[in-house]
């Protein structure tokens, strides 16, 4: 049972670059989530979509993009990468999005910009 | 302005003994409260939760404790086992329609000594 996934594991870009970060599960969880984390800071949501078709921004959603490509994929794009967005990325995902559920978290995929 | 906040950014405690870990929080709103556990190079995974119409649960060697008059909940490790030692972050949630709300803590480090 591999959970929650996450590709690549660590990214390296130069400033101005764009990327994909992939996120698939294999739960059938309606609910996916992409968080990052910095140093001294607690993980903060970028997107979240609560189910397939749907997405809506968290926090922190400047220059960033997701798409829930179906079910079981939620991609989020840097289109123009800035050293501010380096992080740890994690995507979650939980059955039904309510806020008491369980979340479900990959490996987290760690992005340097330079 | 942290709606939930973990004042120790770090804890070190004897294998055996109690590890105590404390999570405030501002927003009444708050209704479900969650703890999650995190190794270096992974995502963080589930530990225990509690509602706001409970002041307690159990889980094993967890208990979550809720005052929420004091607006205050702490975990409960005991006893303090070497594996335990990972950052714990405090989540506090509430949903208000279709309005999901899940705040993070910075995260305490627990260090378990043998």
């Amino acid at each position: 049972n591999a959970g929650v996934t996450q590709t690549p594991k660590f990214q390296v870009l130069k400033t101005g670059q764009s990327m994909t970060l992939q996120c698939a599960q294999d739960m059938n969880h309606n609910s996916m989530y992409w968080y990052r984390q910095d140093p001294g800071m607690g993980l903060r949501l970028i997107y979240y979509s609560a189910s397939e078709g749907t997405t809506d921004k968290g926090e922190v959603p400047n220059g960033y993009n997701v798409s829930r490509l179906n079910k079981r994929e939620f991609s989020l794009r840097l289109e123009s990468a800035a050293p501010s967005q380096t992080s740890v990325y994690f995507c979650a995902s939980s059955p039904s999005g309510r806020a008491w559920e369980t979340q479900y978290f990959g490996p987290g995929t760690r992005l340097l910009v330079l | 302005d942290q709606q939930v906040k973990q004042n120790s950014p770090s804890l070190s405690v004897q294998e055996g003994r109690i590890s105590i870990l404390n999570c405030d929080y501002t927003n009444s709103m708050f209704d479900y409260f969650l703890w999650y556990k995190k190794y270096p190079a992974e995502g963080p995974t589930f530990l225990i939760s509690i509602s706001s119409i409970k002041d307690k649960n159990e889980d094993g060697r967890f208990t979550v404790f809720l005052n929420k008059s004091a607006k205050h909940l702490s975990l409960h490790i005991v006893p303090s086992q070497p594996g335990d030692s990972a950052v714990y972050f405090c989540a506090a949630g509430y949903n208000a329609g279709n309005n999901r709300k899940l705040i993070w803590g910075l995260g305490t480090s627990l260090a378990v000594n043998p």
